[in-house]
């Protein structure tokens, strides 16, 4: 199994819609979750952190669920720009602490 | 305040060639990562620093690969000898304090090895 799996997509969806992405985690020790967004050909970068309460940051919402290993990402009224890869990332329980990176899952939102 | 900075943005060499790419993390941070990027794989940490430290390279591939980080300011990755399969984006990014926080990252490095 891998440490963290997504599905990959592409979700499709038109603007307006609501979507949500889960992600899966191997390491029950885990203690930080985040969700990364990257546009095409860009960087990562930090979309929000996730929290045991869950949190939300305008139209983003993520929960974590620790007795199943998931986190999730649900995204509210999508607007075009929101068209990206977005990266769920779990850190490691080893001795030395790194994060896990997903392999991301696409998003498209149509006009 | 500026970012990450990475050079050069592309790189096209050819096969057998060394390449070299260069870093400077955002000041003050504690933390430097190198990750490389490819379609197949994802983004792969390759190394890390901590106070200009190595801390953990169990992902670099090779020993044709190679890290420095000199000074708080300033790492490079070197690839000697460079290969087609070492063709991807190569990114540099920081932390403040703690490995696991949220790290910034640089516009990365595409490197095509011809």
């Amino acid at each position: 199994r891998k440490e963290v799996e997504q599905d990959p997509g592409p979700f499709n969806v038109p603007e307006g819609a609501t979507v949500a992405f889960n992600c899966t985690y191997s390491n029950s020790a885990s203690q930080s979750f985040f969700w990364y967004r990257q546009d095409c050909r860009k960087e990562p970068k930090l979309l929000m952190s996730v929290y045991s309460s869950g949190n939300e940051d305008g139209r983003f919402t993520a929960q974590l669920n620790r007795a199943s290993q998931y986190i999730s990402l649900l995204i509210r009224d999508s607007k075009l720009s929101d068209s990206a890869t977005y990266l769920c990332v779990v850190n490691n329980a080893g001795n030395n602490r790194k994060l896990i990176w997903g392999l991301g899952t696409s998003l498209a939102v149509n006009p | 305040d500026a970012g990450v900075i990475q050079s050069p943005r592309h790189e096209v060499t050819e096969m057998g060639q060394e390449v070299t790419l260069r870093c400077k993390p955002i000041s003050g941070h504690d933390y430097l990562f190198w990750y490389r990027q490819t379609m197949m794989r994802g983004l792969e940490l390759l190394i890390y620093f901590n106070n200009n430290v190595p801390i953990d390279d169990s992902g670099m591939p090779e020993d044709r690969f190679s890290a420095k980080m000199p000074n708080a300011s300033f790492s490079t990755l070197k690839i000697q000898p460079s290969e087609p399969r070492d063709s991807a984006v190569y990114f540099c990014a920081s932390s403040l304090m703690v490995a696991t926080d949220t790290q910034y990252f640089g516009p990365g490095t595409r490197l095509t090895v011809l």
